[in-house]
């Protein structure tokens, strides 16, 4: 069965704290790892890693992929408020695509 | 601008009742997907369809359908709501083109009763 375990489930940081979060995948089939990112509504799309050891960069987040230990970390750096958030990845499969998702980290950043 | 929309931001449902969420997409995506999301499980494929008039089950398809008659809408289908079913329900969609993220409706809060 195709699983995604994303660590830890919540987290506590102050503001200007680096964080990373954590996303492993047994994923048959697999293709992409994807990272989003969701506050009171819907997903917003963060990254999409398909290759291994190439860093993604937009701002002070960034994400790497590891397709060997099947794992891959979103960092963000200087930490503020408005990142305050669920931080949920997901693993994308070929064929029909479909999109496996972990459990979410829930990231809250105090003043 | 891409956009998912979902029919009802907020639903209150009694038990027993036929519930329909709809979602319609402008994005000419074949895929399209309806997930749940409940606190501690993340959020769980229900039904996903790759093109009109098909449709594929996901990991929790028991007491749900889905209807996908044009491309741009795909509809989930409560046949006989319970209280289990009370749940944020997310509809995303996809282009088959390589390298294309999923993008997400702003979500239904349904809430049965």
């Amino acid at each position: 069965e195709d699983k995604v375990v994303q660590s830890p489930l919540s987290l506590v940081v102050h503001e200007g704290d680096t964080v990373t979060l954590n996303c492993s995948y047994e994923v048959t089939n697999f293709r992409s790892l994807l990272w989003y990112k969701q506050e009171k509504k819907a997903p917003t799309f963060l990254f999409m890693l398909t290759s291994s050891g190439i860093e993604k960069k937009s701002g002070r987040l960034s994400s790497i992929l590891d397709k060997k230990e099947l794992f891959s970390i979103l960092n963000i750096t200087a930490t503020q408020t408005g990142d305050s958030a669920i931080y949920l990845c997901a693993a994308l499969n070929t064929g029909f695509q479909k999109l496996v998702f972990g459990t979410g980290t829930r990231l809250l950043v105090s003043p | 601008d891409v956009k998912v929309t979902q029919s009802s931001r907020y639903l209150v449902k009694r038990t027993g009742e036929k519930v329909f969420l709809e979602c319609v997409q402008d994005m000419d995506h074949e895929n399209m997907f309806w997930y749940r999301q409940d606190p501690g499980l993340g959020l769980r494929l229900i039904y996903f369809s790759y093109d009109v008039k098909m449709k594929e089950k996901g990991d929790i398809p028991e007491g749900y359908s889905v209807s996908r008659e044009k491309k741009e809408r795909f509809s989930l289908i409560l046949e006989s709501a319970s209280t289990n079913q009370t749940s944020m329900y997310l509809c995303a969609s996809s282009s088959t083109r390589q390298g294309s993220e999923a993008f997400f409706g702003q979500g239904t809060r349904l809430t049965v009763v």
